[in-house]
């Protein structure tokens, strides 16, 4: 069964230091990988996602994540951290084939940033 | 303007009452699917749906039901409420395409007392 890890429930970094959030998939064929993130009192807003092709996937706000299959990761990271990416994010992941309706969704990563 | 819309967004109940939370989308979407979020467990997939008649359960279906009667509409249905279902509940859709991302509505916060 498909499962995702997300590392750490909290992460605060302080305005414009890097922001990297972890996201781990165990899944015996690479599955599609989303990143979404959600604004306080808001539904889920997709930021990028990885399906095939080039490794290094950019999205919007300036985020970005890069697959690594050997190492069954898709963290997301921003070089520059901003007051306005507090939030919380989480990683899902879709699996290939089937009726593919299914998306599992790690336990989510909030996200501080101090002045 | 593309978007999936939730009602009601907020709703209190009592056990055993039975209540629809109503969901729709006006993107012609293929798939839609119904998720709970709870503190510390992210978000759990329901049910979803592939097309119009064309349903199947996600990872907590238990004390829920579902109906796509129509392509825009995707009603959740909580037949007899119990308080464990007191949870945020989101809808969402996508077009078809296993690699494509999916379209959020607002929420509906529900307490079951």
């Amino acid at each position: 069964a498909q499962s995702v890890t997300q590392l750490g429930s909290h992460v605060s970094v302080s305005e414009g230091a890097l922001v990297l959030l972890r996201c781990n998939y165990s899944s015996s064929v690479p599955p599609y990988l989303f990143w979404y993130v959600q604004y306080p009192n808001q539904g889920l807003q997709l930021l990028l996602k990885y399906t095939t092709g080039a490794t290094l996937v950019k999205g919007i706000n300036g985020f970005e994540a890069e697959f690594k299959k050997s190492e069954t990761s898709f963290h997301l990271t921003k070089p520059s951290a901003h007051m306005s990416d507090a939030a919380e994010y989480f990683c899902a992941v879709r699996r290939r084939g089937g009726s593919q309706g299914n998306l599992i969704f790690g336990k989510g990563t909030k996200l501080s940033v101090k002045p | 303007e593309a978007q999936v819309t939730q009602n009601p967004r907020y709703l209190i109940t009592v056990t055993g009452k039975k209540l629809t939370v109503t969901c729709s989308q006006n993107m012609n979407h293929e798939y839609m699917s119904w998720y709970r979020q709870d503190p510390g467990l992210g978000l759990r997939q329901i049910y979803y749906s592939m097309n119009v008649e064309v349903t199947d359960k996600g990872d907590v279906p238990e004390g829920y039901k579902v109906s796509r009667k129509e392509k825009r509409n995707f009603p959740l249905i909580l037949e007899s409420p119990s308080p464990n279902q007191t949870s945020l509940y989101f809808c969402a859709s996508r077009p078809g395409g296993a690699g494509m991302g999916q379209y959020f509505g607002p929420g509906t916060r529900l307490l079951v007392l």
